[in-house]
């Protein structure tokens, strides 16, 4: 069975800093993995997602992230923290044939000043 | 803005009665999933339809029902209301069944006294 795993509820970083939250999966077949943040008071959207090619995948914002076959990991990475990236940063999984999203438990990223 | 609306935006009401939820998607999108947000219970999948059919259930409760109509629009209905189910409820559309971005609605704040 497919599962999400975020390493870290709560993450701060100083502005202009390097960001870094943990995602690492668990599925039977090429997953399909997605990152979503979500603002106060908001739904969530979309930031990126990686379905097959290539590993390192941008999105939006400034920032992307890595599928790791070895480690399981898709790791989210934005090189330089803005007062704006503070939100719910969310990792999914989608796996082939059943419809599921997994969503992890997420992470919410604190910037300071 | 996603494209997607929910009604009613809050929603306050007593233990033991019922509520429907209602969700629009995306213009030209046939897939709609719900999803419970909770301070404890994180962002929990309940149930996705396709064209009108269900297509996945995930942690959704008996006393929890949904279906989508021939105009795409869906409804999640919750009855016999308990504190417990306090929770921002999310609808979300996409274009396929599977593996395609999601776009969020802004939520229902449903709160029981």
């Amino acid at each position: 069975a497919q599962s999400v795993t975020q390493l870290g509820s709560h993450v701060s970083v100083s502005e202009g800093a390097l960001v870094l939250l943990r995602c690492n999966y668990s599925s039977s077949v090429p997953p399909y993995l997605f990152w979503y943040v979500q603002y106060p008071n908001q739904g969530l959207q979309l930031l990126l997602k990686y379905t097959t090619g290539a590993t390192l995948v941008k999105g939006i914002n400034g920032f992307e992230a890595e599928f790791k076959k070895s480690e399981t990991s898709f790791h989210l990475t934005k090189p330089s923290a803005h007062m704006s990236d503070a939100a719910e940063y969310f990792c999914a999984v989608s796996e082939g044939g059943t419809y599921k999203y997994i969503f992890g438990t997420g992470t919410r990223l604190k910037v300071l000043a | 803005d996603s494209g997607v609306t929910q009604t009613p935006k809050h929603l306050i009401t007593a233990t033991g009665q019922r509520v429907t939820l209602r969700c629009s998607p995306r213009s030209g999108d046939l897939s709609v999933y719900w999803y419970q947000q909770s301070l404890d219970q994180g962002l929990q999948f309940l149930i996705q339809y396709y064209n009108g059919e269900e297509r996945a259930k995930g942690n959704i409760l008996e006393r929890f029902s949904a279906q989508q109509f021939p105009d795409l629009h869906s409804e999640l209905n919750l009855s016999s209301l308990e504190l417990g189910d306090s929770a921002l409820y999310f609808c979300a559309s996409s274009v396929l069944a599977e593996h395609n971005e999601q776009f969020f609605g802004p939520g229902t704040r449903l709160t029981v006294l």
